[in-house]
């Protein structure tokens, strides 16, 4: 069953701590991408990746942390250095053509105490 | 940097054609338009996408006019599924990002 997986669903850190996303798929796709979506606004892009080892940042990445080490993976370290982390992550891959499509995850929701 | 204008909020009836418009007035002539949707707390779904032709497929229909500045994506037998956000995307041709606005909220009435 391919796609992109996301994990957890629901993440609770104290402020502070920093916290790691997770972001799995197995389509194959160079690229993957991290958005944040905070409540009534669109996307907004983090970070994205085009090839293995290799990362660049997007709009809003201070506080902020990927690596790219897998082509299958792309995790997103949340640091202490966030001001607002809390918001709603999504994760996305495409093969990396300019009219290729983005395909998402389900999303982790992240609540900072 | 939002390139696109969306109206805020939509409904339509259970069984009806949906027209979700969009306005991309300065859209470049390499740029595609791409229509994707969010149901709540969900990741958004890809729909379709097209450059100049109009487009279809199992889901929808892309109309876009002869001077690319509008489109609008036809739901052609709306459910009470497809009440969502569809967020209408033109894609800048450096770099791969999507720019999502706030979209469109269509609501499927009964």
């Amino acid at each position: 069953d391919g796609g992109i997986t996301q994990s957890p669903k629901y993440l609770f850190r104290k402020e502070g701590q920093n916290v790691t996303l997770s972001c799995e798929q197995n389509l194959n796709h160079d690229a993957m991408y991290w958005y944040r979506q905070d409540p009534g606004q669109g996307l907004r892009l983090i970070y994205y990746s085009q090839i293995v080892n290799d990362f660049q940042k997007g709009d809003i990445a201070e506080g902020y942390s990927v690596s790219r080490e897998k082509k299958e993976s792309f995790p997103l370290t949340v640091t202490s250095a966030q001001k607002n982390p809390t918001a709603f992550y999504l994760c996305a891959s495409e093969t990396g053509g300019y009219t290729d499509t983005q395909y998402f995850g389900p999303g982790t929701r992240l609540t900072v105490l | 940097d939002a390139k696109t204008t969306q109206p805020t909020s939509m409904d339509c009836a259970e069984g009806r054609a949906a027209n979700l418009p969009c306005n991309h007035s300065t859209i470049s002539g390499n740029e595609y338009v791409y229509w994707y949707r969010q149901i709540h707390s969900q990741g958004p779904q890809y729909i379709i996408h097209g450059l100049k032709n109009n487009e279809t497929n199992e889901m929808a229909s892309l109309i876009i006019t002869e001077d690319r500045k509008s489109s609008t994506l036809i739901l052609p037998h709306a459910t009470l599924r497809d009440t969502a956000v569809y967020y209408c995307i033109v894609r800048r041709p450096t770099g791969n990002q999507f720019y999502f606005g706030t979209g469109t909220s269509l609501t499927v009435i009964p």
